[in-house]
C-alpha cells in the first residue's frame, strides 16, 4: 500500500531551469495539496486540488503552476526556478474533512 | 488570512513528565483539526484528529478542543526520548478541505 508517492527525492536546480515534481495517490482521495517546507515558516500551501478537473491557489502559488492529471495525480511545474524556491516540497491527499496523509518529500536546491 | 498559531519552543520536559502543547486558530468556521508529529528530516505523520469539542484518547495521547476559544492541544503522557520531533497543529481551513498548518512545537523529552 504506497499511499502517496512522490517523484523524484531531490533535485538540483540551475537558476532559470525548469522542472515537474510528480505526485500520486492510490487511496481514492478526491483532494490533493502542495505544500512547501523552509524553517520557521512551517508548512505553506502553494495549490490544492479539491476534485479531479479543479484546482485553486493557496498561500504562496507564485512562481508554480500545477496540474491534476487525473484522481491519482497532481503535479506541481517550476517554469523558471528561482533560489527563493530552495524547499522541501510535500505532495498531501484527503477526503473530505478528514485528515491528509503525505508523501515522502522533495528537496529541491536551486544554485 | 485565516492563520494556526503554536508556540514555537522548543519545549523541554524529562522523560516520564506530561508534555503540553498549545495551538489557536483563527477561522471559527473551521471544523477538523489535526496534530501531526514530524521527525527532522521526515514528512508529517498524523497521531490524532479531533472534530467535536472536548477530549479525545489515543494511547499516551490526548487531544482538547474547545471551539469558543478556538483552541486545540496535545498532551503526551508519560513522555519518552522517541517523542522528540517537532508537531504540528493543522486546521481545516474551509469547506473545500484545504489544510492550513501552524508553524509548529519542537519537543525535546530529555531521558
Amino acid at each position: 500500500n504506497a499511499g502517496v508517492t512522490q517523484t523524484p527525492k531531490f533535485q538540483v536546480l540551475k537558476t532559470g531551469q525548469s522542472m515537474t515534481l510528480q505526485c500520486a495517490q492510490d487511496m481514492n482521495h478526491n483532494s490533493m495539496y502542495w505544500y512547501r517546507q523552509d524553517p520557521g515558516m512551517g508548512l505553506r500551501l502553494i495549490y490544492y486540488s479539491a476534485s479531479e478537473g479543479t484546482t485553486d491557489k493557496g498561500e504562496v502559488p507564485n512562481g508554480y503552476n500545477v496540474s491534476r492529471l487525473n484522481k491519482r495525480e497532481f503535479s506541481l511545474r517550476l517554469e523558471s526556478a528561482a533560489p527563493s524556491q530552495t524547499s522541501v516540497y510535500f505532495c498531501a491527499s484527503s477526503e473530505g474533512r478528514l485528515s491528509a496523509f503525505f508523501g515522502q518529500g522533495t528537496r529541491l536546491t536551486v544554485v | 488570512q485565516k492563520e494556526v498559531e503554536q508556540n514555537s519552543g522548543p519545549l523541554s520536559v524529562p522523560e516520564g513528565a506530561i508534555a503540553s502543547l498549545n495551538c489557536t486558530y483563527s477561522d471559527r468556521g473551521s471544523q477538523s483539526f489535526f496534530w501531526y508529529r514530524q521527525y527532522s528530516g521526515k514528512s508529517p505523520e498524523l497521531i490524532m484528529s479531533i472534530y467535536s469539542n472536548g477530549d479525545k484518547e489515543d494511547g499516551r495521547f490526548t487531544a482538547q478542543l474547545n471551539k469558543a476559544s478556538q483552541y486545540v492541544s496535545l498532551l503526551i503522557r508519560d513522555s519518552q526520548p522517541s517523542d522528540s520531533a517537532t508537531y504540528l497543529c493543522a486546521v481545516n481551513g474551509g469547506s473545500q478541505g484545504n489544510l492550513i498548518f501552524g508553524k509548529g512545537t519542537k519537543l525535546s523529552v530529555k531521558p
